[in-house]
């Protein structure tokens, strides 16, 4: 099974850097996802890891450590339109690739 | 840009009545799925279906809840009777496999209420 952990909340402010940490103990790990979902709409999909290392794209990048159960979504001269929830997400290696999401950590940008 | 439709988006059913929701996922993905996501919470997968197949349903409350794909394209997921802890969104989301670097397209969701 999946047992994943992220803030609850956070807070930046408009034009800065934030980093939003999931961390995860899992029985087999085929990879890790992170899905942005604006209030009373459907997630939709930012990056993928599989391997350790940073992937980047555009303003957002997500780091990977499978060594240590740990990811981070980085983002970059945040913006108003990016207050929304984050959701971390770990593919099984077995069960037909099911995904578990975690509860999400929503973030607030203000002005 | 292909998407994945579901009806209806909004649904208001009085406790002990049957629902249904219906989902049609982008043209060509082999792999779809229903999940139920409480507000403050991330999205629970209650089943996925591999082609016609169910592959995992570990989560499906099997008393009450069924889901179908008889085609292997659209599905639909039914309650009945429908209890007051039943009031989530509802969302559907498709990929093109299981395996690998596959992510999932969701749909608007349907917002069910149970009075």
């Amino acid at each position: 099974g999946q047992n994943i952990d992220q803030p609850t909340e956070m807070t930046a402010t408009e034009g800065a850097i934030v980093q939003i940490n999931c961390t995860y103990q899992t029985s087999g790990f085929n990879g890790l996802f992170w899905y942005q979902q604006h209030a009373g709409e459907a997630p939709t999909f930012l990056s993928y890891n599989v391997l350790d290392g940073l992937e980047e794209k555009g303003r957002f990048s997500s780091f990977l450590s499978r060594s240590k159960g740990y990811s981070y979504l980085l983002l970059k001269e945040l913006q108003m339109k990016d207050s929304a929830s984050y959701l971390c997400a770990v593919r099984d290696r077995g069960n037909a690739g099911k995904s578990t999401f975690g509860d999400g950590t929503t973030l607030t940008v203000k002005p | 840009e292909a998407e994945v439709a579901q009806s209806p988006r909004y649904k208001i059913t009085e406790k002990s009545q049957a629902v249904a929701f219906w989902c049609d996922p982008i043209s060509g993905h082999a792999t779809l799925y229903w999940y139920r996501q409480i507000l403050g919470q991330g999205p629970e997968l209650l089943v996925q279906f591999q082609d016609e197949s169910v592959v995992d349903d570990s989560q499906l409350p099997k008393d009450r809840f069924s889901a179908e794909r008889l085609k292997g394209v659209d599905s639909t997921l039914k309650i009945q009777p429908a209890e007051l802890g039943d009031s989530a969104m509802y969302l559907c989301a498709s990929s093109e496999g299981l395996a690998g670097a596959y992510e999932q397209y969701f749909g608007p969701g349907t917002r069910l209420t149970v009075t």
